[in-house]
């Protein structure tokens, strides 16, 4: 079956670093993005892995490991801005998107 | 380059009614897709085309729910008739290719809500 798991809010404070925890379990994998989505507006691009390790762009860093069906988003110098929901979808065999239930994050001053 | 566009941005209907919705992809996206996403969820994937194909519509309610894209451009996705556990933002995306990079570009999303 298809399970993509991750926590359904977290808080942070401004300055600080987070990290978004995702585990997935599906029938096909070609690789794993992270999207951010404001309250009303579209998910937005923020990362891709296909292979193993780390992938940093700025202030933030996407991890995969494909043998532990695991990923995470690493945001650091939060700003109030951030305050979103972060998403988690894996791209099957057929270009197919499964995208887990997003995980709504508070930034706090 | 000019985005995915999505019409109308808000729709208001009473349940049974029928509605449709409006996508226009990126120039050039061969692969386009329509995700309902309910609140508090993240997006489903309801059709995807490819050109204008039908690539996996596994869980497009079909007795309700129908789509097109005739001529590999646009694309529209009708409800009829709209039942109250409808209500959920409709996104379009869209994508180039399948190659090792591969991105899907989202609209602004129609939201729909049934009462």
């Amino acid at each position: 079956g298809q399970n993509i798991d991750q926590p359904t809010e977290m808080t942070a404070t401004e300055g600080a670093i987070v990290q978004i925890n995702c585990t997935y379990q599906t029938s096909g994998f070609n690789g794993l993005f992270w999207y951010q989505q404001h309250a009303g507006e579209a998910p937005t691009f923020l990362s891709y892995n296909v292979l193993d390790g780390l992938e940093e762009k700025g202030r933030f860093s996407s991890f995969l490991s494909r043998s532990k069906g695991y990923s995470y988003l690493l945001l650091k110098e939060l700003q109030m801005k951030d305050s979103a929901s972060y998403l988690c979808a894996v791209r099957e065999d057929t270009d197919k998107l499964i995208f887990g239930t997003g995980t709504r994050l508070q930034v706090f001053p | 380059e000019a985005g995915v566009a999505q019409s109308p941005r808000y729709k208001i209907i009473e349940k049974r009614q029928s509605v449709a919705f409006w996508c226009n992809p990126i120039s050039g996206h061969a692969t386009l897709y329509w995700y309902q996403q309910i609140l508090g969820q993240g997006p489903k994937l309801l059709i995807q085309f490819q050109n204008n194909g039908v690539v996996d519509d596994s869980q497009l309610p079909k007795d309700r729910f129908s789509a097109e894209r005739l001529k590999g451009v646009d694309s529209t996705l009708k409800i009829q008739p709209a039942k109250l556990e409808d209500s959920a933002v409709y996104l379009c995306a869209s994508t180039t290719s399948s190659g090792i990079y591969y991105e899907q570009y989202f609209g602004p999303g129609t939201r729909l809500t049934v009462t």
